[in-house]
Parts: C-alpha cells; structure tokens; sequence
C-alpha cells in the first residue's frame, strides 16, 4: 500500500543534542511538508519541498533544518537551537505543492526533551 | 492577517444525537476548503475538498458545506466511533504564493 512512513513514533532529546526525525513516502508525489502540532494550535508548517534538492522555509523554521536528496525521502533535524522542541511532528505530502491538492499525512512522531 | 477558527474547542454529543462543527476564515482568495479527522496519536486523515460556496460533500453520517465565510460540518447520528478531532483548512492564493492555513481544531466525544 501506498503512504507515507514517520519514525520514530517517539523520541527524546537531551540538553544540546540534535535528533532527526524520518519521513519516507511511496506516492510518488513531488512536494513533501513538515507540520508542528500543539495542543491547542493549528498545525504550522516548518518546511517544505516541491522538488528534490530544493527547500523552502515555512512559518516556525528557526531551529530546524531539512534535506531533500530522494523524492521518497525528507528528513527532519531539530536542532539544540530549537529551545521548544517537545510536540507533535507531521509529515505530509502532496502531488505537487501550489495546487490545492490534498494532504496524505503520516502516523507522526512525539518529539519530547528529558 | 489570514485565520481560520474552529468552534466549538470541543463537542461531546450522546450517540445519535445530530450537530455541527463550525470553520470560519477570514482569507482573501479562498481556493479551497479542507475537512480531515485526526485520531489520538495520529497523522490526520483527508476526508473532503470544498472549492465554492454552496457546494456540499457527503460521506456516510458527515456533510461538509460552503459558504463565503464559514464551512459547516455535519454530523448526523454520530456513533462512538466518530469521536476524534476534526480539522479544517483554508487553501489560499495571494500575491505571496499559495498557503494552506489550519484551524485549532474541534474534539469530538460520541458517548454510547
């Protein structure tokens, strides 16, 4: 079946440590997104890619950084710089971005510091 | 400044008893109007696309509709299992490119 793979499910991140989280999609879609969830929030975008090797910042970009070497693949890293880094992260992907195109979400991952 | 509120924040409802949920916007050139179901612990999950007002969608108990300023999502008869929360956003084109802004969300409770 078709969809997009998040892992881990959870993680936990110590004082000054960089993690990165995985996202991985079968669809064969062009642009790929990174969404924070907080409770009580809408989902905010992070960063985004239209096409392999090229990414754009979203809305809370400040200490995270991305990459976009496979269409299957975009990595997330948050970064020590990111002082708020405990949510809910979302994967997503569409065809292609700009189009009005649905969203396919994967399972996400709780990020929480110890 | 571009919103898009959901209300209410939450909604518990007996099992068959009908109710909407609300998504109001406030965006200028509104190209599209997105309803997902996000179960705990979940990634959201697509459930409809409204693109002008007056256009209505149905899938089982659940009808989403349009108008200028708001969507309505309607439950009819709901059943435990719909108890999840519900998102809604506003797809958008302006002079800075496209957005697709999200709502805060409307948890929904289905008692049996």
């Amino acid at each position: 079946d078709g969809g997009i793979t998040q892992s881990p499910k959870y993680l936990f991140r110590k004082e000054g440590q960089n993690v990165t989280l995985s996202c991985e999609q079968n669809l064969n879609h062009d642009a790929m997104y990174w969404y924070r969830q907080d409770p009580g929030q809408g989902l905010r975008l992070i960063y985004y890619s239209q096409i392999v090797n090229d990414f754009q910042k979203g809305d809370i970009a400040e200490g995270y950084s991305v990459s976009r070497e496979k269409k299957e693949s975009f990595p997330l890293t948050v970064t020590s710089a990111q002082k708020n880094p405990t949510a809910f992260y979302l994967c997503a992907s569409s065809m292609y971005r700009g189009s009005g195109e649905k969203l396919f979400f994967g399972s996400g991952t709780q990020l929480s510091v110890l | 400044e571009d919103q898009v509120t959901q209300s209410p924040e939450a909604l518990r409802l007996q099992e068959g008893e009908s109710s909407s949920l609300n998504c109001s916007y406030t965006v200028s050139g509104l190209r599209g109007l997105f309803w997902y179901r996000q179960d705990p612990g979940k990634g959201p999950e697509f459930l409809f696309t409204l693109y002008s007002a007056g256009e209505e969608k149905e899938k089982e108990r659940l009808k989403a509709t349009l108008t200028k300023k708001e969507s309505f999502l309607h439950i009819t008869a709901p059943k435990p299992e719909d108890s999840a929360t519900y998102l809604c956003a506003a797809f958008l084109e302006g002079t800075s490119g496209s957005r697709l802004t999200f709502g805060e969300g409307t948890q929904l409770t289905v008692n049996p």
